[in-house]
């Protein structure tokens, strides 16, 4: 079946301006995940999605970066007035109820000039 | 959640079997341990996970001390394919993921 698909596969913007990555989890999956990769670290959590509520948050840098999931299924990353330290590798990831398991995106590549 | 350690990098040859150690001395009694792995340009995969008892599946082998301090994760025949970035992660809940910096792992023909 599909696995999780994020759009879009590539973003460059411009410092100040807003952005939005979509995540498009397997179908069926209650929980939503999202995580920062920097380059050459590993991935670091920024909210987790329990249906359409944000059950934990505490991984978002700062009030710039807000995650929605109006639906319990799609989710957009929205990140208002970029910095360049925004630039990142942005992964998506899903699971369904009870399941350890994460399943991860290809990612968004983010470049802010 | 505990803290891990791993070596940065290791080689290994196609066909041998791979074993890549994790430390976890902190870890505490809730605590499961997960690796994942990650193919250049690719999101993380999940590989396997274990609270204390040595688990296998079809893709690798999990052993965790009898102290829980340390794991190795075992990949019986490596391939080139397995070459990638390999993360061992402590975590008492499924959601909330601690990364670091996992070993680069080579497979060499």
């Amino acid at each position: 079946g599909a696995g999780v698909s994020q759009t879009p596969s590539n973003k460059v913007t411009e410092k100040g301006k807003y952005v939005e990555l979509r995540c498009d989890p397997i179908s069926g999956h209650t929980a939503l995940y999202w995580y920062r990769q920097s380059l050459g670290q590993g991935p670091e959590f920024l909210i987790y999605f329990q249906g359409t509520g944000a059950a934990d948050d505490s991984g978002l840098p700062n009030d710039r970066f807000f995650a929605v999931r109006p639906e319990g299924s799609v989710s957009t990353l929205k990140i208002q007035r970029t910095e360049r330290g925004d630039s990142a590798v942005y992964l998506c990831a899903s699971s369904s109820q009870g399941s350890e398991t994460q399943y991860f995106g290809p990612g968004t590549r983010l470049l802010v000039l | 959640d505990a803290k891990t350690t791993q070596p940065p990098s290791m080689d290994c040859a196609e066909g041998r079997a791979a074993n890549l150690p994790c430390n976890h001395s902190t870890i505490s009694g809730n605590e499961y341990v997960y690796w994942y792995r990650q193919i250049h340009s690719q999101g993380p995969q999940y590989i396997i996970h274990g609270l204390k008892n040595n688990e296998t599946n079809e893709m690798a082998s999990l052993i965790i001390t009898e102290d829980r301090k340390s794991s190795t994760l075992i990949l019986p025949h490596a391939t080139l394919r397995d070459t990638a970035v390999y993360y061992c992660i402590v975590a008492s809940n499924d959601y909330k993921l601690s990364f670091g910096a996992g070993t680069t792992v080579t497979v060499r023909a």
